[in-house]
């Protein structure tokens, strides 16, 4: 089962910041935190992920708490574009050629 | 930038039947994965390889399931015997280690009629 909660849905203004709220409270020191998302049924989307500082790529930041039981994806200028299912996923560190769990995500879904 | 490709990307096939789906991973990734997506479902992970071999598996990936990579480029996965529940959107992924990021394809939409 997905060591994640996420909420299953969110509504974002386009133009606006998209922030998407992710709970790990079980997270091991060793694992990161992986963000996907999937556009309709189309191949899941690597976006960002981190351990333990702060990221940011062309796409996204991720900030994560310093206590790393929670973190957030942030989307600074949500487009149309971006409405999608994101996926929090942590994953281990050095864990072999193991598979991503999957959870349900959040249905993020931008409105003009 | 290099990705993942899949084919074909929609499959039809009759019950029984056997089915080969095709993946090109990105060229300097080692290990391969597959995982599919029942309709309205999560995706769900199936299997890893590498250096020709299998690294794990899940309780789905079951004795109808084979994974193979045939030359240096193509990874496939074969079903032996096609069932309703087979259908489903089937994702390859690849990534460079196995600690490394897993990059998708965009799926082949597989159909068991």
């Amino acid at each position: 089962d997905a060591k994640t909660t996420q909420p299953p849905s969110m509504d974002c203004a386009e133009g606006r910041a998209a922030n998407l709220p992710c709970n790990h409270s079980t997270i091991s020191g060793n694992e990161y935190v992986y963000w996907y998302r999937q556009i309709h049924s189309q191949g899941p989307q690597y976006i960002i992920h981190g351990l333990k500082n702060n990221e940011t790529n062309e796409m996204a930041s991720l900030i994560i708490t310093e206590d790393r039981k929670s973190s957030t994806l942030i989307l600074p200028h949500a487009t149309l574009r971006d409405t999608a299912v994101y996926y929090c996923i942590v994953r281990e560190a050095g864990g072999g050629a193991d598979g991503l769990t999957f959870g349900k995500g959040t249905h993020l879904i931008i409105q003009p | 930038e290099p990705e993942v490709t899949q084919t074909p990307s929609h499959q039809v096939t009759q019950m029984g039947q056997e089915v080969i789906l095709r993946c090109v991973p990105i060229s300097n990734h080692l290990y391969f994965y597959w995982y599919r997506q029942i309709l309205g479902q999560k995706v769900e992970f199936l299997v890893s390889f590498y250096n020709n071999e299998i690294s794990e598996k899940s309780e789905i990936f079951d004795d109808q399931f084979s994974v193979e990579r045939p030359d240096g480029s193509n990874f496939t996965l074969k079903i032996r015997s096609t069932k309703l529940e087979d259908s489903a959107m089937y994702f390859c992924a690849s990534s460079r280690d196995f600690q490394e990021t897993q990059y998708f394809g965009p799926g082949t939409r597989l159909l068991v009629l």
